[in-house]
């Protein structure tokens, strides 16, 4: 059974950059698929933020491509995401989760994290 | 980037009954590349369906998808009371991937 599990500070300051970890189990990232990041702030919807390939190819949403980057860390199993100069529009739940997508689409999400909510402010 | 657009809002019906929900492309989506998925409070998402009509593994045949172009419909044959969710569709034939904003089923 493929888990997620996401891990990173609560609570980030404005300007900041948020960082978030996905470890996975129950299955190896080096063995294919692309592992990706939704968020979906506080009593709205979902928004897909970026996705990654275990051999490092990435793509991202053009919204919020200046700003993320996603980094893949085969030896330990994890991802991870990076979102820079945060304000209080990025306070959201983040989740990870498996992504069926491939280099030139994205794709849809089988598995998924139990998401960790970030908060943005002073 | 495609928009989605899920109708109705909230849908208020009871246990047994038959639950249709729609979503709506601002432009044909490639391949019927349409996912469907079902979110209750404080969980992550879960997949339902993926291409239009192929239900994810372990989901139930009350669920049921169809569509195609711009218009697409997720079909709850008999609802069970662990069926009163949010339910979500999301396009992934063109990137970026796109979310609709939402479809709240309610115990009426």
């Amino acid at each position: 059974q493929v888990q997620l599990q996401e891990s990173g500070p609560g609570l980030v300051k404005p300007s900041e950059t948020l960082s978030l970890t996905c470890a996975v189990s129950g299955y190896s990232i080096s063995s294919g698929y692309y592992w990706g990041w939704i968020r979906q702030p506080p009593g709205k919807g979902l928004e897909w933020i970026g996705s990654i390939y275990h051999s490092g190819i990435t793509y991202y949403n053009p919204s919020l491509k200046s700003r993320v980057t996603i980094l893949v860390g085969t030896s330990k199993n994890q991802f991870s995401l990076k979102l820079s100069s945060v304000t209080a529009a990025d306070t959201a739940v983040y989740y990870c989760a498996r992504d069926w997508g491939g280099s030139t689409r994205p794709g849809y999400f089988d598995y998924w994290g139990q998401g960790t909510l970030v908060t943005v402010s002073s | 980037e495609i928009v989605l657009t899920q109708s109705p809002g909230t849908l208020s019906l009871s246990p047994g009954e038959r639950a249709t929900l729609s979503c709506r492309a601002s432009q044909s989506v490639s391949s019927n590349y349409l996912a469907w998925y079902q979110q209750k409070p404080g969980q992550a998402p879960r997949l339902l369906i993926y291409g239009a009509s192929s239900r994810a593994t372990g989901i139930p045949d009350r669920f049921s998808g169809s569509g195609s172009g711009t218009d697409f419909t997720l079909t709850i044959s008999r609802l069970e009371p662990e069926d009163f969710a949010v339910y979500y569709c999301q396009q992934y034939g063109y990137s970026p991937g796109t979310f609709g904003q939402g479809t709240k089923l309610e115990i009426k």
